[in-house]
């Protein structure tokens, strides 16, 4: 069965510099998670969209904007990166308005230096 | 807002052993679900088993098992005839059914599996 997908696996930027994040929910999936976990913490709530419209916000940084794009797939873009950014970024997927369970793609890891 | 309470940060249990994850949580809401999540080493996020808090049979799934408490706020895991694949970090998650769909996890609990 389809996953989520989400490119890069890893990505290396230095202070300062952007970073974009891709994620290709299952396919009929319309609602899309961003979540953000750092070393020895739990996954945090970032940001979500329903039908390509933002749907609740979580702790996101200023810095950080993302989208969903009418084919579904969703960017979390990163500006004026901090070491402090550094950490596994994972999107989640579900269909509907979100009474059903989300799945979870693998994740991209973020390292800042 | 909802918290979510593991209070064991490490567990160890033998191959084919019972042991139980806690996970207590807060919320004023009526309708909501609850969720195990386990993260191996890969780091990826696999579905366990959910509970709708509206359902008061507790939810199976193979050798994983709840006990669903709701006056209690208490979602708890078992897991029977443990195996070495189930080493993991455990994370209990809460979402409501009312207000934004997005998880809210509990701090997680690390399981070892011995042989």
């Amino acid at each position: 069965a389809a996953g989520v997908i989400q490119s890069p696996r890893h990505l290396i930027k230095e202070k300062r510099e952007t970073a974009t994040l891709k994620c290709y929910p299952i396919p009929r999936h319309d609602t899309v998670y961003w979540y953000q976990q750092g070393p020895g913490q739990d996954p945090q709530f970032l940001i979500s969209f329903y039908e390509k419209m933002q749907s609740d916000k979580g702790s996101i940084p200023d810095r950080f904007s993302a989208q969903q794009f009418s084919d579904y797939h969703s960017e979390l873009n990163m500006s004026s990166l901090e070491l402090g950014d550094s950490a596994l970024y994972f999107c989640a997927s579900s269909p509907g308005s979100g009474r059903t369970e989300a799945f979870f793609g693998q994740g991209t890891r973020l390292t800042v230096v | 807002a909802q918290t979510v309470t593991q209070s064991q940060p490490e567990m160890s249990v033998q191959e084919a052993e019972t042991v139980t994850l806690s996970c207590t949580y807060d919320t004023s809401e009526s309708d909501y679900y609850l969720f195990w999540y386990k993260q191996p080493p890969s780091r990826q996020m696999i579905l366990v088993i959910r509970q709708e808090a509206y359902k008061q049979q507790n939810a199976t799934e193979n050798r994983f098992s709840v006990n669903f408490q709701k006056a209690a706020k208490s979602f708890s895991l078992k897991i029977s005839d443990s195996q070495l694949g189930d080493a993991a970090m455990y994370f209990c998650a809460y979402r409501s059914a009312v207000t934004g769909y997005a998880l809210n996890f509990g701090k997680g609990t690390s399981l070892l599996v011995t042989p």
